[in-house]
């Protein structure tokens, strides 16, 4: 059973860097059929992709977000990782590292960890 | 971006009764190379992170009920849920993944 779970603070000063980490369970990140990627919520609203890693560490990101993100790989610990930079009040919500089914492309996302909550506030 | 907008916002159905909710894209997601609609259906329980539906507009995810149907191809689309069940009280989004994945605002399923 393939499980992902997602740590890191829960609070982030403005103008700072939010770091995210996500560890996969009963799959292995270094397999050649999956991407990995964070999803996020703000809180009340719907859903943001906001990039996907390989494990041949190549990425893709939402464009209106990818001047701030780099998402890497540790396969010595089967996890992937986020990190946002110049954080504001907007970035506050819920993180959610997935499962890609998509290869060439991204495509529907089968498996969500839990979600963690990130605060962005002084 | 191509933008998803669902419809209704909220909405309230019998037990038993057919709920019927839908989501429009901006432009077609019709993958021309494989005939197949780039939309998928997620179901979202308070507190729960979003688990899937359905994809390619109208293939079951393996596990989901059967009272659980999406149709629809182009800029249409709609997810049934034939016979609502307690447990289908939830928040559903559809997601288009013809481009850079974008989510429409959800509907919320209550029972009336």
């Amino acid at each position: 059973q393939v499980q992902l779970q997602e740590s890191g603070p829960g609070l982030v000063k403005p103008s700072q860097t939010l770091s995210l980490t996500c560890t996969v369970s009963g799959d292995s990140i270094r397999s050649y059929s999956h991407y990995w990627a964070w999803i996020r919520q703000p809180a009340g609203k719907g859903l943001e992709w906001i990039g996907r890693i390989f494990a041949t560490e190549s990425t893709d990101y939402n464009p209106s977000l990818r001047s701030r993100v780099t998402l890497a790989l540790d396969t010595s610990k089967n996890q992937f990782s986020l990190q946002l930079r110049s954080v504001t009040a907007a970035d506050t919500g819920i993180y959610y590292c997935v499962r890609d089914s998509g290869l060439a492309v991204p495509r529907w996302f089968d498996r969500w960890g839990q979600g963690t909550l990130v605060t962005v506030s002084s | 971006d191509i933008v998803m907008t669902q419809s209704p916002d909220s909405l309230a159905v019998s037990l038993g009764e057919r709920a019927t909710l839908n989501c429009k894209s901006s432009q077609s997601i019709l993958n021309r190379s494989n005939n197949k609609n780039c939309l998928a259906w997620y179901q979202q329980k308070p507190g729960q992170p979003p688990t899937l539906l359905i994809y390619w507009a109208s293939i079951p995810e393996s596990g989901v009920p059967d009272r659980f149907s999406g149709s629809g191809s182009g800029t249409d689309f709609t997810l049934t849920i034939s016979s609502l069940q307690a447990e289908d009280v939830a928040v559903y989004y559809c997601q288009q993944y013809y481009t850079t994945p974008t989510f429409g605002q959800g509907t919320k399923v209550e029972i009336k």
